[in-house]
Order: C-alpha cells, then sequence, then structure tokens
C-alpha cells in the first residue's frame, strides 16, 4: 500500500527566503511520485513528479524535489519565495504505473510574508 | 491550458436529500476521476470511469454514490442520501489515457455541505 505523510500543516516564509515543503512516502513498490498545487478557487496543478528517472526533479515555478531512497522523502524546494507562491501544496504517491489511483498527503498550506 | 470545469462550486444540501455534482472532463480525455477532501483530511479517492463503466473504487464510494456519464461531455457524481460526514471538497480529474506519463488534469472542485 501507499501513502505520504506531510509535515507541517501550515508553513510560513519571508519573501526571498527558501521554501521547504516535507514529503516522506510509504510504499511497497518502487514510488511514483507528485507535487500538485492549489491556488484559491483552482483546481490541483501538477507542479512536478518523479518517475524513477532523474532523483532531482525540476517542476514549474522554480520548484524542484529531491527523491531520497533511505530517507523515504520527497521535498519540495524553492530557493526564492515569491508571493505568488502561497497556496496550498499536495504530496502524492501513485502505484507502479500510476494507471488509476493518487494516494494524497493532508496538504501544507504556504504563506509568504512580505 | 485545458481545464476541468465543476458546477457548482458551492452546494448547501439538508441531510437525506440527494445530491448531483457535475464536471465536464477535457474533451478528448478518457479516464475521469472523483476524488474529495474532508476538511483538515487527505484528499481520497472515490472512483475511476472508463468506457462507461467503473473501473476502480475506494471503500467510500458505497451504494449511495454512483457516477454516470450521460453525454458525450458531463460527467456526474451522485450521492443519493447525504449525511453529514459527505460534506467535503469534491474534485473530478480527467486524463487521455493511463500510465505515469499522463497528466492528470483537475477541477477546482464543489465544496458540499450537508446540513
Amino acid at each position: 500500500a501507499q501513502s505520504v505523510t506531510q509535515l507541517g500543516s501550515h508553513v510560513s516564509v519571508s519573501e526571498g527566503a527558501l521554501v521547504l515543503l516535507r514529503c516522506n512516502y510509504s510504499s511497497s513498490v518502487p514510488p511514483y511520485l507528485f507535487w500538485y498545487v492549489q491556488y484559491p478557487n483552482q483546481g490541483l496543478q501538477l507542479l512536478l513528479k518523479y518517475t524513477s528517472a532523474a532523483t532531482l526533479v525540476k517542476g514549474i515555478n522554480g520548484f524542484e524535489a529531491e527523491f531520497k531512497k533511505s530517507e523515504t522523502s520527497f521535498h519540495l524546494t524553492k530557493p526564492s519565495a515569491h508571493m505568488s507562491d502561497a497556496a496550498e501544496y499536495f504530496c502524492a504517491v501513485s502505484d507502479l504505473n500510476g494507471a488509476n489511483n493518487l494516494f494524497f498527503g493532508t496538504g501544507t498550506r504556504l504563506t509568504v510574508i512580505p | 491550458e485545458p481545464e476541468v470545469t465543476q458546477t457548482p462550486s458551492h452546494q448547501v444540501t439538508q441531510m437525506g436529500q440527494e445530491v448531483i455534482l457535475r464536471c465536464v472532463p477535457i474533451s478528448n480525455h478518457l479516464y475521469f476521476y472523483w476524488y474529495r477532501q474532508i476538511l483538515g483530511q487527505k484528499v481520497e479517492f472515490l472512483v475511476s470511469f472508463y468506457n462507461n463503466e467503473i473501473s476502480e473504487k475506494s471503500e467510500i464510494f458505497d451504494d449511495q454514490f454512483s457516477v454516470e456519464r450521460p453525454d458525450g461531455s458531463n460527467f456526474t457524481l451522485k450521492i443519493r442520501s447525504t449525511k453529514l460526514e459527505d460534506s467535503a471538497m469534491y474534485f473530478c480529474a480527467s486524463r487521455r489515457d493511463r500510465g505515469t506519463n499522463e497528466k492528470l488534469f483537475f477541477g477546482s472542485g464543489t465544496q458540499l455541505s450537508v446540513l
């Protein structure tokens, strides 16, 4: 069975500061991992995904995430936060072929302080 | 970028009433999904739909739930007799094909409040 845990339901950073959103996964098979973002009044948008190619994955809007098997982690980072990054971020894991189910974390709300 | 459209954005209903949540997936997509998120909890898979039938469903998706693709564009989720615990944000999603290379597109959700 697959699951993800997101540490911290709320994260606040200053504009220009490093963003670090944590995600740990549990999977009985090699995982496929995703980060989604939800801006207010919008749907979930895919930020990036890991599908067993490069362990460092670059996504949209300057975000990236590194798959670390030894730590079962897939933390999301961005070197310098922008006000527009304020949103809810969800980590998710899918089964081997990603055909159907995504198993989501509880989400982390990112606040950017000017 | 193409969008998945969900209506209404907010739905308030009385316990025991039937509700239908509507979704218009992206036009050339073949796989359709419903997820929900109860406030403060995880986004949970409900059901997937392909070729006019359910391909997979979770334990949450009991006999009170049904899905339908009544025409070539709409994909609906019906809750026959709503309970208080059905209050949640319901997300529709679609993708063109299976597999990890196929992006899953989500709608903006319908917030269902059962009173």
